[in-house]
């Protein structure tokens, strides 16, 4: 069975300074793995996706994340944190093998910037 | 591209009446939908998945009789709730399975509230 933690609920930046969210994961097979961004009463926007490529993937918005089999690990990193990245950030799995295409969320990432 | 829209972006009713929300992929057929329900503070619940010209498969606890939906076209699904109720008020959000060579991917709509009275 899949399943992912993202171990911090909330975390606090200062503007300007490097973010890590992250994000362990446990699957099966072969995991896709996704890191969506969701501002206040919006839908999920698409950051980044690892599908057995490089492991290291780079998204919008200057983030990066690092897929590490070894620590089951897909943490999302920015070196330098704005005001608008504040939002919610969700780490997602999903079976590469499976064909229902279904997503298993992380409870989410509260990410807040101090001016 | 790979663009979702839904609607309406917000909805208000009274108990006992039905609410449609409708999903589209603007850009792209989307054979696979998604139905998702989430909760103040908390993640997305998958509610359903949605395949053009079949019947929708319901998630274990999501009453298929008060949340109806049909996926009638490559680009269009739509979820009724009916006989809506207080409980019922939450962010209902869609998602399409991505065209060919992204289709290990979901695009989100941007949600829909829906306050019952």
């Amino acid at each position: 069975a899949q399943s992912v933690t993202q171990l911090d609920s909330h975390v606090s930046v200062s503007e300007g300074t490097p973010v890590l969210l992250r994000c362990n994961y446990s699957s099966s097979y072969s995991p896709s793995l996704f890191w969506y961004v969701q501002h206040p009463n919006k839908g999920l926007q698409l950051l980044l996706k690892y599908t057995s490529a490089a492991t290291l993937v780079k998204g919008i918005n200057g983030f990066e994340a690092e897929f590490k089999k070894s620590e089951t690990s897909f943490h999302l990193t920015k070196p330098s944190a704005h005001m608008s990245d504040a939002a919610e950030y969700f780490c997602v799995v999903s079976d590469r093998m499976d064909s229902s295409y279904k997503l298993i969320f992380g409870s989410g990432t509260r990410l807040l910037v101090r001016p | 591209g790979a663009v979702v829209s839904q609607h309406p972006s917000w909805v208000i009713c009274k108990s006992g009446t039905s609410v449609k929300i409708e999903c589209r992929s603007l850009d792209f057929q989307a054979t696979t939908m998604f139905w998702y329900r989430q909760f103040p503070k908390q993640s997305l619940m998958l509610m359903a998945t949605s395949n053009e010209g079949s019947k929708a498969t319901y998630e274990q606890g999501v009453e298929k009789d008060k949340f109806l939906i049909n996926h009638a076209s490559l680009t269009l699904s739509t979820l009724t709730v009916t006989s809506a109720h207080p409980e019922d008020s939450s962010f209902y959000i869609c998602s399409a399975r991505g065209p060919w060579g992204q289709t290990d991917t979901q695009y989100f709509g941007p949600g829909t509230r829906l306050t019952v009275l």
